[in-house]
């Protein structure tokens, strides 16, 4: 079946370091993928996706790569901000009927001034 | 912000009581879907419709019931309510299915639910 594997948190960083989270999945066939994230006491948003493999999701100053042959999708920002601390979720979209998705367990990301 | 909002935003039952909670949206959208979030588990989807009258079962329905009478609203039952049901529940909707190209899923501001 379809799943995805997300890094355990929190991620705890300074202000202006690099992040990585990582996210691989595994599904069959060729299916979408996602970040989103999730602020304090909110709904989830859709940070950046990508469809097909080599294909680069951004947003914000997050991007992520769709790569199919280490079938990973990890996020990545140059410099974090104190209000980038949330939670990503990582998440493929099935190729069938319905538009459904399925998600990584999640990963807190905690940035200190 | 798409329009979804949630009824209630908290609710603190016990356990055995029958719980409804409400999706309202104002987009006209087709496709409507209730998850719940867990620590460690991300969001995990009960049931989802594709359309008025027509729902289908996710990854974790049992215990759980769904109807949509009107495009807006989108119902989830707990017919008899259990600690293990204690959760966050979000609503999302999106407006194509897979078949029709890439869509969005947009999510509501989510219903925390205690059962005690």
């Amino acid at each position: 079946g379809n799943s995805v594997t997300q890094m355990e948190g929190p991620v705890t960083l300074s202000e202006e370091a690099f992040l990585t989270i990582n996210c691989t999945y595994t599904a069959t066939g060729y299916p979408s993928l996602f970040w989103y994230v999730q602020y304090p006491g909110e709904g989830l948003q859709l940070l950046l996706k990508a469809t097909k493999a080599d294909d680069k999701g951004s947003n914000k100053g997050f991007e992520a790569t769709y790569r199919k042959e280490t079938t990973s999708f990890h996020l990545e920002k140059g410099s974090v901000q104190v209000s980038d601390s949330a939670v990503y979720f990582c998440a493929l979209r099935w190729n069938n009927a319905g538009n459904m998705l399925t998600f990584g367990g999640g990963t807190r990301l905690m940035v200190k001034p | 912000d798409a329009g979804i909002t949630q009824s209630p935003r908290h609710k603190v039952t016990e356990t055995g009581t029958p719980v409804t909670l409400r999706c309202h949206q104002t987009e006209n959208h087709r496709y409507m879907y209730w998850y719940r979030q867990d620590p460690g588990h991300g969001l995990r989807l009960i049931h989802y419709s594709y359309g008025v009258k027509d729902t289908d079962k996710g990854e974790v329905s049992d215990g759980y019931s769904v109807s949509r009478s009107k495009t807006e609203d989108f119902l989830l039952t707990l017919e008899s309510a259990t600690s293990s049901q204690t959760s966050v529940y979000f609503c999302a909707i999106s407006s194509r299915g897979v078949y029709n190209g890439t869509d969005t899923q947009y999510f509501g501001p989510g219903t925390r639910l205690t059962v005690l």
